[in-house]
């Protein structure tokens, strides 16, 4: 079963416009990871953020973490179409990493 | 490309047959990880191995096994294959075992059971 629950299940935007992903999660965690995957593709590492960390940015993604309510937020500024796919979080404990259900976001020109 | 290679690209077999799927992970990397990928099912973790030892299992069915040999490749073997194990499988790996750190994904392999 899935630990991650993400938030849209779909997003459209228009290329230039931000995109905001949020993830929930049940249990207790050592970090939290984003994932990327294109189309039929593997998953691609984006940003870990640990527990203790509120809030991490790399280029133009920007992740936030909030423990006490079990969530985490993923945004992506100034989108480009190349940012279409599917967003994973993956919540890491003990020895394995669990996902959510994805958010796919579709870039429009 | 993330440095981790699996083979076959694609598979099509039928039910009650047998299939390996390979995976050699990352240089350097001692962590492999075995992925489900279905519609249905989402992503769902199976197997952990490192450094040849299994570490940690998932929603891994009896009829599946892994292991990962002396040179770290690892193998995922399904056997009695079903309809319902149609799926993309992926192969990851990373440096250590814990869930602290990234994990390297391959580009899949798609089993078609039919």
């Amino acid at each position: 079963s899935q630990q991650g629950e993400e938030d849209p299940q779909a997003l459209s935007i228009q290329e230039g416009e931000n995109a905001t992903m949020n993830c929930s999660y049940k249990t207790s965690i050592n970090n939290l990871q984003w994932y990327r995957q294109n189309s039929g593709r593997g998953l691609v590492h984006l940003i870990l953020i640990r527990s203790n960390e509120r809030e991490k940015h790399s280029g133009r993604l920007r992740v936030t973490l909030d423990t006490s309510k079990k969530s985490s937020s993923l945004l992506i500024t100034a989108s480009r179409a190349a940012d279409t796919a599917s967003y994973f979080c993956a919540t890491g404990g003990g020895n394995k990493l669990t996902f959510g259900t994805g958010t796919q976001l579709k870039v429009e020109l | 490309d993330s440095g981790v290679t699996q083979t076959p690209k694609h598979l099509i077999t039928a039910t009650g047959q047998r299939v390996t799927l390979r995976c050699s992970p990352r240089s350097g990397d001692l962590s492999v990880y075995w992925y489900q990928q279905s519609l249905d099912q989402g992503l769902q973790f199976l197997i952990q191995y490192y450094n040849g030892e299994e570490r940690a299992k998932g929603n891994i069915l009896e009829r599946f096994s892994a292991q990962q040999f002396p040179d770290l490749h690892s193998e995922l073997n399904l056997s009695s294959l079903e309809l319902g194990d149609s799926a993309l499988y992926f192969c990851a790996s990373s440096v250590s075992g814990g869930a602290s750190y990234e994990q390297y994904f391959g580009p899949g392999t798609r089993l078609t059971v039919t």
